[in-house]
């Protein structure tokens, strides 16, 4: 398995603009996490899913927020309009509960808002 | 809610000197404990974990000891090597039920030949 893939490595936009995050969970996986990190806050949870379905969205920071999981091997996260304190580096994970919650983690999503 | 408190960084040692990085937890029920590596513009990688009270986890060197008494997981290893340098993370996960991850602020450390 190639492991959680991410898209883009980087993003650079300018404020304002519409930003999509991308990420295809490991096959057979039924968990998926977006987390942010950031020098200042470290790594917050923004959301998970569990069979496709958002099951705790309280880390999302704002309405300007928003993140879909349409089926079991896509999720997208979405930032309108950006800000530049938007900037970041934004992680997809999955896990299956039947291995213990291992959560495997994608190489992340560079995102800087000018 | 669920926390984690991790030792400070960062972390500084000389090649094959004794490390510890402390982690002290704070949550309901009985967790999981693990401890992820993060290496320069990577992802996070699970390094080992622990299930229940006393369970030790291990691998490539490093140990860590589920203490239920003192509500620690301190990770440590023996002989550092340069290419042990990275951010290293504590989290628990609370479960079923309760499933997300919680991290610790991580500790970065730093390996000197």
């Amino acid at each position: 398995d190639a492991g959680v893939i991410q898209s883009p490595r980087h993003e650079v936009t300018e404020m304002g603009q519409e930003v999509t995050l991308r990420c295809k969970p490991i096959s057979g996986h039924d968990y998926l996490f977006w987390y942010r990190q950031t020098m200042m806050r470290g790594l917050e949870l923004l959301i998970y899913f569990n069979n496709n379905v958002p099951i705790d969205d309280s880390g999302m920071p704002e309405d300007r927020f928003s993140a879909k999981m349409p089926n079991a091997s896509f999720s997208t996260l979405k930032i309108q309009p950006s800000e530049p304190r938007d900037s970041a580096v934004y992680f997809c994970a999955s896990s299956n509960y039947g291995t213990g919650v291992l959560a495997f983690f994608g190489q992340g999503t560079r995102l800087t808002v000018v | 809610g669920d926390s984690v408190t991790q030792m400070e960084g960062p972390v500084t040692l000389s090649e094959e000197a004794f490390l510890t990085i402390n982690c002290t937890y704070t949550a309901t029920g009985y967790p999981s404990l693990f401890w992820y590596v993060q290496y320069p513009g990577e992802g996070l990688q699970l390094l080992l974990k622990a299930t229940k009270a006393d369970d030790k986890g291990s691998n490539k060197g490093f140990e860590a000891t589920y203490r239920k008494e003192t509500t620690s997981f301190h990770l440590e290893k023996g002989s550092v090597q340069v290419s042990d340098s990275a951010v290293y993370f504590c989290a628990l996960s609370g479960g079923f039920g309760n499933e997300k991850l919680t991290f610790g602020t991580g500790t970065r450390l730093t390996i000197i030949p």
